[in-house]
């Protein structure tokens, strides 16, 4: 158990509403990602961070926004939410220093913009 | 960038047969090679990885394969249960960039 708690698990809303998700660590990894999991594409980077305060974009990142101001959290924010961002949203965290390290996931956050 | 391709989508398997998961990468400089199973409503398990220098790994009914020559990873599972019912990601990582997944296997062993 690499002690990733994501929440909410589960978050219906309106499409132009702000909306944020939170990914908990317990263990003080520097690495953490927020991924998109839609059928048919796997899981797709949308940001992720190497430290507080650092971040970058990934493969994915139109509409979204995220901070990282201490080490256990990372969130990701939905500015206005849109039906196309409807998803499963995981966040993972390396335990070790670069990309090319180990992965680990929270069980996911289940978002419905309708 | 880098870009990996996962074949099957799906497998079906008779419990107690193997069952083989290629995954192909394009960037050459890629050294990092895991493989992740996802059960529903869960999010993806490491289950085994390797790195370029090594070609081989195993792990009791897992095993995964590397060729670099050709770019290609494999994962095999022997003996298969019910329970290796689930969905497999490959990817693959330069460690200068994010690991990049395959788009899964959706394995079913039939009992």
């Amino acid at each position: 158990d690499a002690g990733i708690t994501q929440s909410p698990r589960h978050k219906v809303t309106e499409t132009g509403t702000p909306v944020t998700l939170r990914c908990h660590q317990t263990e003080n990894h520097r690495y953490m990602y927020w991924y998109r999991q839609d059928p048919g594409h796997g899981l797709r980077l949308i940001h992720y961070s190497y430290g507080v305060k650092d971040t970058d974009k990934g493969e994915v990142s139109d509409g979204y926004s995220v901070s990282r101001s201490k080490t256990e959290d990372f969130l990701l924010t939905l500015e206005s939410a849109t039906s196309s961002q409807t998803s499963v949203y995981f966040c993972a965290i390396s335990t070790g220093q670069g990309f090319n390290q180990p992965q680990h996931f929270g069980d996911g956050t289940r978002l419905s913009i309708l | 960038g880098e870009n990996v391709e996962q074949h099957p989508s799906t497998l079906s398997v008779q419990e107690g047969d193997s069952a083989v998961i290629k995954c192909t990468y394009s960037d050459s400089a890629s050294n990092y090679f895991p493989w992740y199973k996802q059960e529903l409503g869960k999010g993806p398990q490491l289950i085994i990885d390797i790195r370029s220098n090594v070609g081989e790994k195993k792990d009791q009914r897992i095993a995964v394969t590397l060729n670099k020559t050709a770019k290609h990873f494999s994962l095999h599972i022997t003996e298969t249960q019910p329970e290796d019912s689930a969905v497999y990601f490959c990817a693959a990582s330069s460690g200068n960039t994010p690991l990049v997944f395959g788009k899964g296997t959706r394995l079913s062993v039939i009992a």
